[in-house]
């Protein structure tokens, strides 16, 4: 079936880069998502790529698609301490009403 | 305004009892779907549904039936309610064809006691 694997923690310094990855075993994975879920709040939608697409860039997001490697990765520069949250990686096939499978979400941790 | 909102925000209730969420959405989508969060963060597809098909995910127990008044509403009824059953919901809503995107409402934390 289909599965979506992310490091669970990942902990960098306020104003390094963060990179956090996600690789899918999905061949059909038609688009790519990442989602932020800050403390006891909802999913926001951060960014989303084609699985035509090499990389998108959105202010401080870059994303990186990998599809030969299925490895999907996401860039944010100079991390801020409200960047603190957990990032999901999803997949989907797209075209119809299937839901999202998701990674178990990274848990992005700022030290000052 | 709310893209996609959901009532109530937190739910308590007693094992066995029946309980519904509402979920909304004004974006004029087409699809609607609702997701479980259980208490490792982990996120799951229950259900997804738009006016020609419900996509139901086989894991999910008969205990648990979305119902949808009309197409900006999904509602979740829970019949039986089971300790297991305490998570967060989520709804969420798309346009569907090519792009698929999800919105997501706040969610609603159910605790069965």
């Amino acid at each position: 079936g289909e599965d979506v694997e992310q490091s669970l923690f990942l902990s960098v310094r306020e104003g390094d880069s963060s990179v956090i990855n996600c690789t899918y075993t999905d061949s059909s994975s038609t688009y790519l998502y990442w989602y932020k879920q800050e403390p006891g709040a909802g999913l926001q939608l951060l960014t989303y790529i084609f699985s035509n697409m090499d990389m998108k860039q959105d202010q401080r997001l870059t994303v990186l698609l990998n599809k030969k490697d299925k490895h999907l990765s996401l860039r944010i520069a100079d991390t801020q301490t409200g960047d603190s949250a957990i990032y999901f990686c999803a997949e989907s096939e797209g075209g119809g009403a299937d839901g999202l499978t998701f990674g178990k979400g990274t848990h992005l941790i700022i030290q000052p | 305004d709310t893209a996609v909102s959901q009532t109530p925000k937190y739910l308590v209730t007693q094992m066995g009892n029946d309980k519904s969420i509402k979920c909304e959405q004004n974006l004029g989508h087409d699809t609607m779907y609702w997701y479980k969060q259980d208490s490792k963060k982990f996120l799951k597809i229950m259900f997804s549904y738009n006016n020609k098909e419900l996509i139901i995910n086989e894991t999910v127990p008969n205990r648990f039936s979305p119902k949808s008044p009309d197409k900006a509403h999904l509602n979740l009824h829970i019949n039986s309610l089971e300790l297991g059953d305490s998570a967060v919901y989520f709804c969420a809503s798309s346009q569907g064809g090519n792009t698929d995107t999800q919105y997501f409402g706040p969610g609603t934390r159910l605790t069965v006691l």
